[in-house]
Formats: C-alpha cells, structure tokens, sequence
C-alpha cells in the first residue's frame, strides 16, 4: 500500500522560512500526482492552501508557496507568522479516483 | 455560496448502526464528487472514499473497502457515510470535502465535521 511521509514536526522562528515536505515510499512525487496542501488548527476543518502542485487556494497569503523539489513535494512558508502554526498534510492523486494523505507536519513558530 | 453541511455529533454503542450526512448547498450537487476523510483523535487526516452523486460512482481507499459504505441521495443533495457494525476504533472526526470543479485533483470545500464516538 502506499505510504505519503511527511515530518512528523518543524520549528520556524517568527520572519522565517520553513519547506515542509511530501514524499512517496516507492517512487518520486511528480506534477502528474497534483499535490495538494491543506491548513489545520486544532478543532476546525481542514483549509485548502495549495493546489495542482503550486496553485495557492483564494484568499491564501503569497508568503505559501507550492513545488517539486528533488523527489517530493513541497511547501515553503517565507516569513512565518505566529497564526501559521498549524497542522500540515499533502494529498496526492494516486489515479483511479484514489487520494492519499501524508501523515501530517505539526509546525511550531517560536 | 458554496457550503457542505454535516449532520450532528453521534454516540453509539460497539456494534450499532450509523449513518451520517453531508448536504451540500450553493452549487449543482451531482455535478461534483464528494469525499469523506477520517480523524482519529489526535491523529492525521485519512481519505477514505469518494461518490459522485450524478451516477453513484463511487471510490473506495483499500484501508476502508468493506468497512463502510459511501452513498447519496441526489433529491435532497447529501451525501452519506454509513457503518453496519460500529467499533470503538470507528471514534473519530469526518469531514466531508468536494472535489475541485476543474479536474485538478484537489478538495475545494470542506464540511464542519461531525464527532462519532463509539463506547459500551
């Protein structure tokens, strides 16, 4: 079965950048599985941030940016904030109507 | 505006029945999949199938096949998720989500969760 990775956690001073990443346990992550990234705080919903690899959801701030880098996806926070500490997961499309999501980043901003 | 509407917090017994519901509201219902993704509790997201109301297609993770049954009812705009026989492992948070209009693989949408909490 496929197995999505992420860092379980990541720390991130205020002003900082942090690239949080996503990767697959057979093979690399491409364009063609269309990561996605997703926002949670502690008891709400998941927020679409990212899309289709590099595409940032309305209303999402430009400091989130999506991309390939290497082997895996990735997300990069460019000047951390203290309202980003968050819970982070990637999706990816396996194909066949099939989505798999990574096990999720903890980000702490101190 | 676009909103997925779930239905309320559930206990349940080991072993009961359960069907919960996501209405979706501000756009053409079966013209778009519906998910539904898993949240154990202080644990990560977990996808676990997808309908699309129009026809009844629906997908299944190989984690969830044959644990619980996705279904929809395109009358009244809701999608559900149902188990036969609740565990106490069923406890979890789940979240219905609708798949991006444009075939970019992503969910735009997300529903506010409903709580199912399964205990003797």
């Amino acid at each position: 079965q496929t197995v999505v990775t992420q860092e379980p956690s990541f720390s991130v001073s205020p002003g900082g950048t942090v690239t949080l990443t996503c990767a697959l346990s057979s093979g690399s992550v491409s364009t063609s599985y269309y990561p996605s990234w997703y926002q949670q705080t502690p008891g709400q919903a998941p927020r679409t941030l990212i899309y289709s690899t590099n595409t940032r959801s309305s209303g999402v701030p430009d400091r989130f940016s999506g991309s390939i880098l290497g082997n895996k996806a990735a997300l990069t926070i460019t000047g951390a904030q203290a309202d980003d500490e968050s819970d982070y997961y990637c999706e990816l499309y396996m194909g066949s109507g099939i989505w798999v999501f990574g096990g999720g980043t903890k980000l702490t901003v101190l | 505006e676009v909103q997925l509407v779930q239905s309320g917090a559930e206990v349940k017994k080991p072993g009961e029945s359960l069907r919960i519901s996501c209405k979706g509201s501000g756009y053409s219902f079966i013209n778009y999949w519906i998910a539904w993704v898993r949240q154990m509790p202080g644990k990560g997201l977990e996808w676990m199938g997808i309908i699309y109301p129009g026809d009844s297609d629906t997908r299944y993770s190989p984690s969830f096949q044959g644990q619980v049954t996705i279904s929809a009812d395109k009358s009244i705009s809701t999608a559900y998720l149902q188990w036969s026989s609740l565990k106490a492992s069923d406890t979890a948070m789940y979240y219905c989500a609708r798949q991006d209009p444009a075939g970019l693989y992503y969910f735009d949408y997300w529903g506010q969760g409903t709580l199912v909490t399964v205990s003797s």
